[in-house]
């Protein structure tokens, strides 16, 4: 069955602490996408990567890392620096023009 | 950089009425693309609008894509409760010759759509 996860469904974290969210794909898809939902904003998108082990900032990368190690996955990692870090976070991978979404993690801080 | 603005951020209808969404970008437009995401889901892809002028159906949605390609709307006949979610639209931004293809989508803040039965 193919698609895209995310695990875990719901992750908490406590102040300093940095913690890493999974994005997983078995679409065969070049180009994955991490996004950040908060009320009323829309998506806005912090990481992209076009190819394995090759990645670049999008509109709002600071305080968030990522790596590209292997085709299948993406994970981004939220540390200490990202002040406001409660968000719902979106993985996506890309197949032509159209973006194909996880389930999303959402993230609360303690 | 490039900014997409969509109206309006809330809308109420009763079931059985017309419901519109409209998305405007800063920028000329390479192509719009349209998403819903249900409560408590994530986004998934509906359309894509290409051409000027392009109109599009499927079932009860229309979508159009202004002639200068930097407006696009979603229009809902007879809404029902199944429509309800937030309806999100995606501008890629025209490239510049010898730009390179990163598929960068950037999505307006969406509409979120409630429908009472």
């Amino acid at each position: 069955d193919g698609g895209i996860t995310q695990s875990p469904k719901y992750l908490f974290r406590k102040e300093g602490q940095n913690v890493t969210l999974s994005c997983e794909q078995n679409l065969n898809h070049d180009a994955m996408y991490w996004y950040r939902q908060d009320p009323g904003q829309g998506l806005r998108l912090i990481y992209y990567s076009q190819i394995v082990n090759d990645f670049q900032k999008g509109d709002i990368a600071e305080g968030y890392s990522v790596s590209r190690e292997k085709k299948e996955s993406f994970p981004l990692t939220v540390t200490s620096a990202q002040k406001n870090p409660t968000a719902f976070y979106l993985c996506a991978s890309r197949e032509g023009e159209t973006q194909y979404f996880g389930p999303g993690t959402r993230l609360l801080v303690l | 950089g490039q900014q997409v603005m969509q109206i309006p951020q809330y809308q109420h209808v009763q079931e059985g009425e017309d419901f519109t969404t409209y998305c405007n970008s800063s920028t000329t437009l390479s192509n719009i693309q349209w998403y819903k995401q249900r409560p408590g889901g994530h986004p998934v892809f509906l359309i894509q609008l290409v051409k000027s002028g392009e109109v599009k159906k499927q079932k009860r949605l229309t979508f159009q894509f202004g002639e200068a390609k930097k407006n696009s709307s979603l229009h809902i006949t007879a809404t029902q409760t199944t429509d309800v979610g937030t309806y999100f639209c995606a501008g890629k931004e025209v490239e510049n010759a010898g730009g390179t293809s990163y598929g960068k989508l950037t999505f307006g803040q969406g509409t979120i759509l409630t429908v009472h039965p």
